[in-house]
C-alpha cells in the first residue's frame, strides 16, 4: 500500500465548474499538507500549504485537511481552462523538504 | 532573481553511460533537493544536500547515484552506467531554510528528461 494516494483520473469539467481533488494516507505522522500544480514540462509549484487539521482558503482554492480520517481535499472554484494541470498533494512530517507525493490528478477544464 | 535553473532539460544516454544533472539553486537558497518523477508515478524524494554536505540520502538507489552540492557551483546528481529504468524527470527543488513553511517553500526546476536508450 502506498503512504500517499491519489486518483491519477484524468478528471474532465466544464469550465465554470467546482473541482474537487483528494488523497489519502495512511502515516499518521504526517503533519503538513501540500497541493501542488504541475504544468506540462514544467516544475511544480506550490498552491497551497496547511499544517495539521483544518480549512485554508486562497483565492478560488480551498484546502482540508481531516487527520481524523486520513484524507485531504482541493476545491477549485469557477474553474478556468488555464488551471488544467496535473494537482499533486503532498505531505511531510517534520516540516522538511522531504515530501511524500501522491501520484497526482490530471484536470482538463473545457472551455 | 532567476528560479532553480536545471541542465541540460532534455539528456539521452544509451546504456552503460554516465548521465551528469546539473542544479543551480535560487540565488540565497542553500538547501538542494532531488527528486524523480517516473512515468504515470509522483515524484520521489532521493536526497537532500546543504553546501558541501548529504544530509539525508534515504531516497537514493545504493548503487550507481551519487549527489554533490560543493561550495562552489551547482549542485550534481551523477548516474553512472545508466540503465534503461532510470529513464525519467528528475527534478530538483531549493530552499532558504531547513524547515518549509507556507512562506519559504520549496522551489522547483523544469527538470532534467532522461533517456536512456
Amino acid at each position: 500500500q502506498k503512504e500517499v494516494e491519489q486518483d491519477p483520473g484524468p478528471l474532465s469539467v466544464p469550465e465554470g465548474a467546482i473541482v474537487s481533488l483528494n488523497c489519502t494516507y495512511s502515516n499518521s505522522a504526517f503533519q503538513y499538507f501540500m497541493w501542488y500544480r504541475q504544468y506540462s514540462r514544467k516544475g511544480p509549484e506550490l498552491l497551497m500549504y496547511t499544517y495539521s487539521s483544518g480549512n485554508k482558503e486562497d483565492g478560488r482554492f480551498t484546502a482540508q485537511v481531516d487527520k481524523s480520517s486520513k484524507y485531504i481535499s482541493l476545491f477549485i472554484r469557477d474553474s478556468q481552462p488555464s488551471d488544467s494541470a496535473t494537482y499533486l498533494c503532498a505531505m511531510t512530517t517534520g516540516n522538511t523538504g522531504k515530501l511524500i507525493f501522491g501520484q497526482g490528478t490530471t484536470l482538463q477544464v473545457k472551455p | 532573481n532567476a528560479g532553480v535553473m536545471q541542465n541540460p532539460r532534455h539528456l539521452v544516454r544509451r546504456r552503460g553511460q554516465e548521465a551528469r544533472l546539473r542544479c543551480s539553486p535560487m540565488k540565497g537558497h542553500s538547501h538542494v533537493y532531488w527528486y524523480r518523477q517516473l512515468p504515470e508515478e509522483g515524484l520521489k524524494f532521493m536526497v537532500y544536500l546543504q553546501k558541501e554536505n548529504i544530509i539525508d540520502e534515504s531516497g537514493m538507489p545504493k548503487e550507481r547515484f551519487s549527489a554533490e552540492f560543493p561550495k562552489e557551483g551547482p549542485s550534481i546528481l551523477r548516474i553512472q552506467q545508466v540503465v534503461r529504468g532510470d529513464s525519467a524527470a528528475y527534478f530538483c527543488a531549493s530552499s532558504p531554510l531547513e524547515k518549509q513553511g507556507a512562506n519559504s517553500p520549496l522551489h522547483f526546476g523544469n527538470g532534467t528528461r532522461l533517456t536512456v536508450t
